[in-house]
């Protein structure tokens, strides 16, 4: 079956431009969250939506960056006016809370650039 | 934001040894979780810890939830070359969905 998919794999771009990633879970679990990997790093939080419910933003680093997710499956991160401190490695991953153990399952992120 | 502490950062072992990395914390956490990273994929979940004092093996991987809820440690037993790549600790509150994660061990292993 298919697993976390990420797009696009590698993104160059210029200070201040604006940046879409996409991310399709794993089709029926309906939890989805995006975390952050700056080089040599540990992941961090960004932001987490489960189901209808508002989403949990409380990791994502500033105002320019923004999420969303239509139709309750694939989601949208979007960056505004990059800064250099933005690069990094943008994962996503899914799970389905109804699970025994809610296993988060990654997709193989996107590599950020702004130069 | 919140990280784990995790250590060692960096191991080089030759291959049939044994490795051993633990992580720790100032706070405490419900689920513990370690997980493996290789070069451009996302981490992916080796052993998932659910109790304080529990000790879980998955093949030659062991884990521990410490019983002060405050850290674990994760053991590779009879080390191969594709046991190469980034290990990930990583910490689930009571109630919560986000994971917080360790900075990694990155495990290289000389034949």
């Amino acid at each position: 079956g298919a697993g976390v998919s990420q797009s696009p794999s590698n993104k160059v771009t210029e200070k201040g431009k604006d940046v879409e990633l996409r991310c399709d879970p794993i089709s029926g679990h309906t939890a989805l969250y995006w975390y952050r990997q700056s080089l040599g790093q540990g992941l961090e939080f960004l932001i987490y939506f489960q189901g209808n419910s508002a989403p949990d933003k409380s990791g994502l680093p500033s105002d320019r960056f923004s999420a969303e997710r239509t139709g309750g499956s694939v989601s949208t991160l979007t960056i505004q006016r990059t800064q250099q401190e933005d690069s990094a490695v943008y994962l996503c991953a899914s799970s389905f809370p109804g699970s025994p153990y809610n296993e988060q399952f990654f997709g193989p992120g996107t590599r950020l650039t702004v130069l | 934001g919140q990280q784990l502490n995790q250590s060692p950062q960096s191991m080089f072992i030759q291959e049939g040894e044994d490795v051993s990395m633990n992580c720790t914390s100032s706070s405490i956490f419900n689920t513990w979780l370690w997980y493996k990273q290789d070069p451009g994929e996302g981490p992916v979940l080796l052993i998932a810890l659910y109790k304080a004092g529990e000790l879980t093996s998955n093949g030659r991987l062991t884990a521990q939830f410490g019983i002060t809820r405050k850290d674990s440690f994760l053991n590779i037993s009879a080390s191969i070359p594709s046991d190469v790549g980034i290990y990930f600790c990583a910490g689930q509150k009571q109630g919560a969905q986000k994971l917080v994660f360790g900075q990694g061990t990155r495990l290289t292993i000389n034949p």
